[in-house]
């Protein structure tokens, strides 16, 4: 199975920072790699999948980048509705492997 | 509008059973993938069986197989996952996604997410 990591795991960010977010994979995937944001007591969302392609409607301060075993998501000014979990997830290979998760929180 | 509701969770004993449902709306149905989801509390995301939109294909994550299965009813445009021989390590809040795909087909992430159901394996 592919193992994935992610750091850091928790980042405190004030509104208005560029936060950043890797995510590793244990052998290369490609760019098949999809980025989540999940606030408390909700389903995640999709932000981003094959690692750079942004979902309809998601604000273009997120971006993703990145292809084999290092992917990247960043938030280019962090917003108040930012403050949220985000998990990375590979779509290479069954079985299809979260990250562990990079809480966002208020500095 | 897309949307996806998950029913069917509740509080069972340890080597109990429980059948999940996800209704799903305003998208065609059979033509998409579909996966369970599940997260246990205060934990990460984790992927538990996936199943063509045909239905003639499934794969179960190493933690389920074997006891839990997935399968759907394209004319009632729901999602199913028959769950045995529960143990506690699978209470978890199970999510229903539909699946992103490819022009080819493949499946590259889950667009939608339904709310959600508790299942809780307690004595």
């Amino acid at each position: 199975d592919i193992q994935m990591t992610q750091s850091p795991s928790s980042v405190s960010a004030s509104v208005g920072d560029r936060v950043t977010i890797t995510c590793r994979a244990s052998q290369g995937i490609s760019s098949w790699l999809a980025w989540y944001q999940q606030k408390p007591g909700k389903a995640p969302k999709l932000l981003i999948y094959a690692a750079s392609t942004l979902q309809s409607g998601v604000p273009s301060r997120f971006s993703g980048s990145g292809s084999g075993t290092d992917f990247t998501l960043t938030i280019s000014s962090l917003q108040p509705e930012d403050f949220a979990t985000y998990y990375c997830q590979q779509a290479n290979s069954f079985p299809y492997t979260f990250g562990p998760g990079t809480k966002v929180d208020i500095k | 509008e897309v949307q996806l509701l998950e029913s069917g969770g509740g509080l069972v004993q340890p080597g109990g059973s429980l059948r999940l449902s996800c209704a799903a709306s305003g998208f065609t149905f059979s033509s998409y993938a579909m996966s369970w989801v599940r997260q246990a509390p205060g934990k990460g995301l984790e992927w538990v069986s996936p199943i063509s939109g045909s239905g003639d294909s499934t794969y179960y994550a190493d933690s389920v197989r074997g006891r839990f299965t997935i399968s759907r009813d394209n004319s009632k445009n729901t999602l199913y996952l028959q769950m045995n021989s529960l143990r506690v390590e699978d209470t978890a809040v199970y999510y229903c996604a539909k699946g992103y795909h490819t022009i080819s087909g493949s499946v590259i992430g889950f667009d939608y997410w339904g709310r959600g159901t508790l299942v809780t394996v307690s004595s």
